[in-house]
């Protein structure tokens, strides 16, 4: 049983560029919320999608979007790439966005912005 | 804010002594708390879990203790062993619209000497 999986795990790109982050939930989760792990913080919640649309956002720009497929897969894509969005990008999955239970996380993207 | 940067507080322990992380909660309407381990260039993993109707439980080497009139939660872990050496953050949560949002607090760098 695979759990939760991140593609691609590094990735270095310029300011004022785009990036697309792919995670696939482990098998039976339908629920995906990314993070961003600045270096030496705790992991800042992004965003939640279930059911294909976004429920939760945290305090992040416009420039953070996403996207949820019908096999549950999500994407986490950043426009206008800025100098302190370099971080580890941290996907984690769950049963139901109001279940009782846990969620698990992948291994991350790591993306510096040069 | 809750960051400490690249200064995250540091736990030292000796192989075999027990050790005792403190973590103090935010938002008095949390009802369930979570501990993650984070080993270097890794996700987030699960240890242990609590309800907020409990004041402790159990796990193999590891117990979590709250106490919820000082928003507090503690993880002890018995017979501290090398393979412990990560960072190790409590999370909180809380229901936000029905849907469920996780927040982490600040992280502490346990090292353990041989």
């Amino acid at each position: 049983d695979a759990g939760v999986t991140q593609s691609p795990t590094h990735l270095i790109k310029t300011r004022g560029q785009q990036v697309t982050l792919r995670c696939s939930p482990k098998s039976g989760h339908d629920t995906v919320s990314w993070y961003q792990q600045a270096l030496g913080q705790g992991p800042q919640f992004i965003f939640q999608y279930y059911e294909e649309e976004e429920r939760q956002r945290g305090n992040f720009p416009d420039r953070f979007s996403g996207h949820q497929f019908p096999n549950y897969s999500s994407e986490l894509n950043v426009n206008a790439l800025l100098l302190g969005d370099s971080a580890l990008y941290l996907c984690a999955s769950s049963f139901r966005p109001d279940y009782q239970e846990t969620q698990y996380f992948g291994p991350g993207t790591r993306l510096l912005v040069l | 804010g809750e960051s400490v940067g690249l200064h995250l507080p540091t736990l030292s322990v000796q192989e075999g002594d027990n050790s005792i992380i403190n973590c103090a909660y935010s938002n008095s309407a949390s009802d369930y708390f979570i501990w993650y381990k984070q080993e270097s260039g890794k996700g987030p993993q699960f240890i242990i879990d609590i309800r907020s109707n409990m004041d402790k439980r159990q796990g193999q080497r590891v117990t979590v203790l709250l106490n919820k009139t000082v928003k507090h939660l503690s993880l002890q872990i018995a017979a501290t062993q090398p393979g412990d050496s990560a960072v190790y953050f409590c999370a909180e949560r809380t229901n936000s619209g029905g849907y469920q949002k996780v927040t982490f607090g600040i992280g502490t760098k346990l090292q353990v000497i041989p």
